[in-house]
């Protein structure tokens, strides 16, 4: 079983829907979650990090189940913007902060 | 913002030729790290590097590979022998801790093709 498994997509969703994207760990020794975006062939880059408790920054809402081992990721209002690999990142307990990355989303907002 | 640099962007090398991938970590940043993603695949952990030595080591990362701090600015990813599958996208990153919470910073990459 994959550490951290992601629905590769494609989603296409027209500019202004709402879209979720979901990610299942499977060691629960993970401590840390988060959602990075990767632009073709650029660099990952933190999007957010991932509370226990959930936690919003303006479109981006992020959600942890600890019981259940899986991370969402939710945009509201999408822009033709957003449209990149959303990576699911974990950080195992033990492991000197080293990321471990899910294969990502790929999202394409159209118009 | 501060960034880290990596050099060169692209590397064309032969296969069996030595290569050394070059970073320039943010400057006060104390850990460093390789990653590498093979075209289509995910992101994969090559190394990290704290206080001029090795941290943590991932099975990719053989004796083919090593890593240096050569001085205090540079920080090296050196193929030894390069195969067909170390061809991939190689990203160096670096934070000032060594704490979760503290963001990893990417620098833009070093395309390697090995033919």
């Amino acid at each position: 079983r994959k550490e951290v498994e992601q629905d590769p997509g494609p989603f296409n969703v027209p500019e202004g829907a709402t879209v979720a994207f979901n990610c299942t760990y499977s060691n629960s020794a993970s401590q840390s979650f988060f959602w990075y975006r990767q632009d073709c062939r650029k660099e990952p880059k933190l999007l957010m990090s991932v509370y226990s408790s959930g936690n919003e920054d303006g479109r981006f809402t992020a959600q942890l189940n600890r019981a259940s081992q899986y991370i969402s990721l939710l945009i509201r209002d999408s822009k033709l913007s957003d449209s990149a690999t959303y990576l699911c990142v974990v950080i195992i307990t033990g492991t000197a902060s080293k990321l471990t990355f899910g294969t990502g989303t790929r999202l394409q907002v159209t118009l | 913002e501060p960034e880290v640099t990596q050099t060169p962007s692209h590397q064309v090398t032969q296969m069996g030729q030595e290569v050394i991938l070059r970073c320039v970590p943010i400057s006060n940043h104390l850990y460093f790290y390789w990653y590498r993603q093979i075209l289509g695949q995910k992101v994969e952990f090559l190394v990290s590097f704290y206080n001029n030595e090795i941290s943590e080591k991932s099975e990719i990362f053989d004796d083919q590979f090593s890593v240096e701090r050569p001085d205090g600015s540079n920080f090296t990813l050196k193929i030894r022998s390069t195969k067909l599958e170390d061809s991939a996208m190689y990203f160096c990153a670096s934070r000032s801790q060594g704490l979760d919470n503290s963001p990893l910073h990417f620098g833009n990459g070093t395309r390697l093709t090995v033919t």
